[in-house]
């Protein structure tokens, strides 16, 4: 079986500042993990992906995750937010294993807001 | 450009009256899929094509159908909309059940 968590549903930083957003994922096999954006009234875009590979990832937009398997962590961040981050995060795990592999599963996202 | 394409935009039906999705992707990718997303939610899987083989989610109520005529193309059929089902449908695509997820930009659908 496999799930996300994202913590906070909802994070506020201002422009300029550090983006964190978290993601801690469950799974009895090797995950594959993935973060998209979503846009207002947008379908999902792909930030990064993690296929185990190297352990820090990065993506799209200045955005990089790293994997952290002690911690089952791969959390999101960006050193400097841009008002045009504001948008809603969600992580995503699948499991790939002998017996066939698992949908991607979701977590329930992040909602960023920039502040000026 | 490659893409996920999804027609219409916005769709307004009425109560029990059917409705169509449709998706078209240049890609070339073997899956297809449909997510439901309602408001402040994460996307939630109803199906999946691989090629020409359907996959149904458990808890997908039979009231939702799929086609996939060629593997350009997919519908989602909604045979008697309810009030509940109004939501974001979003398709998308990835070349083989490990890959990434390409996703159009919705069609957001309104039950009156």
């Amino acid at each position: 079986a496999q799930s996300v968590t994202q913590l906070g549903s909802h994070v506020s930083v201002s422009e300029g500042a550090l983006v964190l957003l978290r993601c801690n994922y469950s799974s009895s096999v090797p995950p594959y993990l993935f973060w998209y954006v979503q846009y207002p009234n947008q379908g999902l875009q792909l930030l990064l992906k993690y296929t185990s590979a190297a352990t820090l990832v990065k993506g799209i937009n200045g955005f990089e995750a790293e994997f952290k398997k002690s911690e089952t962590s791969f959390h999101l961040t960006k050193p400097s937010a841009h008002m045009s981050d504001a948008a809603e995060y969600f992580c995503a795990v699948r499991s790939i294993s002998n017996f066939g592999n698992e949908k991607l599963t979701f977590g329930t996202g992040t909602r960023l807001t920039i502040i000026p | 450009d490659a893409m996920v394409i999804q027609n219409p935009r916005y769709q307004v039906t009425q109560f029990g009256k059917p409705v169509t999705l449709s998706c078209s992707q240049t890609l070339n990718h073997n899956v297809m899929y449909w997510y439901q997303q309602k408001s402040s939610q994460a996307p939630k899987l109803l199906f999946h094509y691989y090629d020409k083989d359907f996959n149904n989610e458990a808890d997908t109520p039979d009231n939702f159908q799929s086609r996939r005529p060629n593997t350009s193309f997919c519908f989602l059929d909604i045979r008697s909309p309810g009030l509940g089902d109004a939501a974001m449908y979003l398709c998308a695509t990835s070349r083989d059940l490990e890959g990434a997820l390409f996703f159009g930009s919705g069609t957001q659908l309104s039950v009156l």
